[in-house]
C-alpha cells in the first residue's frame, strides 16, 4: 500500500525557519517525481515545488523561489521540504505528492501537515 | 500562468441528483485536465484524469469531458459520500500546474 506521511509542522515567527519532511513506503521511491503542494485555511490548492526521481531538476513556485528548498533521499525514502524567510502567507498545510509524469497527475496523497506562520 | 476558473464555486444538491461542475481555462490545454476530490480535513483525491479518464477505483457515475478551455466533471447520482469540494486541475503547463479555486458540493 502506497503511503506518504509529512511531518515537522508547527507553529513558527515570521522569519523563521521549518524543515518538513515526507516518509515514503509502498513503492519504489527513486522511481518517482514527488511535488510539494499547498492549502491555506479555507482556500485552494497551490502548487509549491517539484524534484525529478534522481533530485537533478527542481522547480519553484515563484511564491516560494529564493526561500524553499526542495531535497530527497532516495536511500531513505523520503522527501524534504526546507523553509526559511517564512511569512504569514506562508501559512497552510503542506502535502507531498506523489507525481504519474504520463498526466502529469497526482496519484498519491500524504495527510498534511499545518505550517502556521505568526508571532 | 494558465488560470483555472471553476463554476459554480458552491452548489446545493439532493441525494440522486445528477450534478454538473464546469472548469474553464484562460488558454487552450487540450485534454490536460484532472479532477480532485477533497473531503473536509483530508488529502485530495484523484477522480479524472486527461479530462475523461477515470481513476481506477472511483464509481462509475463520475465522468469528465471537454478539451481546449472549457471541461466538465459530472456526477450521474449523487451520494452521500460525494459531498466534498472538487478541483480542476491543469496539466499542459508544467511544472507550473495550477489548481482551480475549487467548487464546494453541498447537501440541499
Amino acid at each position: 500500500e502506497v503511503q506518504l506521511v509529512e511531518s515537522g509542522g508547527g507553529l513558527v515567527q515570521p522569519g523563521g525557519s521549518l524543515r518538513l519532511s515526507c516518509a515514503a513506503s509502498g513503492f519504489t521511491f527513486s522511481s518517482y517525481e514527488m511535488n510539494w503542494v499547498r492549502q491555506a485555511p479555507g482556500k485552494g490548492l497551490e502548487w509549491v515545488s517539484y524534484i525529478s526521481s534522481s533530485g537533478s531538476t527542481i522547480y519553484y513556485a515563484d511564491s516560494v523561489k529564493g526561500r524553499f528548498t526542495i531535497s530527497r533521499d532516495n536511500a531513505k525514502n523520503s522527501l524534504y521540504l526546507q523553509m526559511n524567510s517564512l511569512r504569514a502567507e506562508d501559512t497552510a498545510v503542506y502535502y507531498c505528492a506523489r507525481l504519474v509524469h504520463s498526466g502529469y497527475l497526482f496519484d498519491y496523497w500524504g495527510q498534511g501537515t499545518l505550517v502556521t506562520v505568526s508571532s | 500562468d494558465i488560470q483555472m476558473t471553476q463554476s459554480p464555486s458552491s452548489l446545493s444538491a439532493s441525494v440522486g441528483d445528477r450534478v454538473t461542475i464546469t472548469c474553464r481555462a484562460s488558454q487552450s490545454i487540450s485534454s490536460y485536465l484532472n479532477w480532485y476530490q477533497q473531503k473536509p480535513g483530508k488529502a485530495p483525491k484523484l477522480l479524472i484524469y486527461a479530462a475523461s479518464s477515470l481513476q481506477s477505483g472511483v464509481p462509475s457515475r463520475f465522468s469528465g469531458s471537454g478539451s481546449g478551455t472549457d471541461f466538465t466533471l459530472t456526477i450521474s447520482s449523487l451520494q452521500p459520500e460525494d459531498f466534498a469540494t472538487y478541483y480542476c486541475q491543469q496539466s499542459y503547463s508544467t511544472p507550473s500546474i495550477t489548481f482551480g479555486q475549487g467548487t464546494r458540493l453541498e447537501i440541499k
